[in-house]
């Protein structure tokens, strides 16, 4: 079964410490992106990666960094410069714009991670 | 940049309909988008409405769509206990489309359901 995977459910972390969540997908989808969610506040884009070794900040990238060296897999890192990092981070990914259809443009998006900071 | 907004909160009872509602400032989006969050997971793609549509039923929901008040909603007919979880509309934008492979939603705050039995 094609799908996106996010690990791992939950993470703590100590405040002053690096932490990195995993995203993989195997959709073959060129674009893959991070979002933090806060209740209240909906879906905010963190980074987001239209191809292999390309990456653009989203509107809140401070704080954290990302990688995308293969096609199934991006990466996310929250640093110690992330001020308030207790949040839900989704993954998704979606296919390029030689989609027909409006299904085929959409983002799919993978379980979520939980960071709670201690 | 556009805007989308929802109504946070709605609640209904077991077999009624539900209506969701979603408005959004910029009228150039292709494609307008449903999700559903079920509590602790991510978003599900429920449907899907083309731009030059007014309607479109697949099953239980409904999405209409009102290009000239920029207004959106989506209709779950025989609302179960299931359906209960936060509803998410989104939109594409053509100021977002930051070139090939990369397609860009803007999504609203999300309006929980709840379904009295």
């Amino acid at each position: 079964d094609g799908g996106i995977t996010q690990s791992p459910k939950y993470l703590f972390r100590k405040e002053g410490q690096n932490v990195t969540l995993s995203c993989e997908q195997n959709l073959n989808h060129d674009a893959m992106y991070w979002y933090r969610q806060d209740p209240g506040q909906g879906l905010r884009l963190i980074y987001y990666s239209q191809i292999v070794n390309d990456f653009q900040k989203g509107d809140i990238a401070e704080g954290y960094s990302v990688s995308r060296e293969k096609k199934e897999s991006f990466p996310l890192t929250v640093t110690s410069a992330q001020k308030n990092p207790t949040a839900f981070y989704l993954c998704a990914s979606s296919i390029d714009l030689t989609g027909t259809s409006g299904r085929e443009l959409a983002q799919y998006f993978g379980p979520g991670t939980r960071l709670t900071v201690l | 940049g556009e805007d989308v907004e929802q109504s946070l909160f709605l609640s209904v009872r077991e077999g009624d309909s539900s209506v969701i509602n979603c408005t959004y400032t910029d009228s150039s989006s292709t494609y307008l988008y449903w999700y559903k969050q079920e509590p602790g997971a991510g978003l599900q793609l429920l449907t899907y409405i083309f731009s030059n549509m007014d309607m479109k039923q697949d099953q239980r929901l409904t999405v209409l769509l009102n290009k000239k008040d920029k207004h959106l909603s989506l209709r779950i007919a025989d609302t179960q206990t299931g359906d209960s979880a936060i509803y998410f509309c989104a939109g594409d934008l053509g100021a977002s489309y930051s070139g090939a492979g990369s397609y860009q939603l803007t999504f609203g705050k999300g309006t929980k359901l709840s379904v009295i039995p």
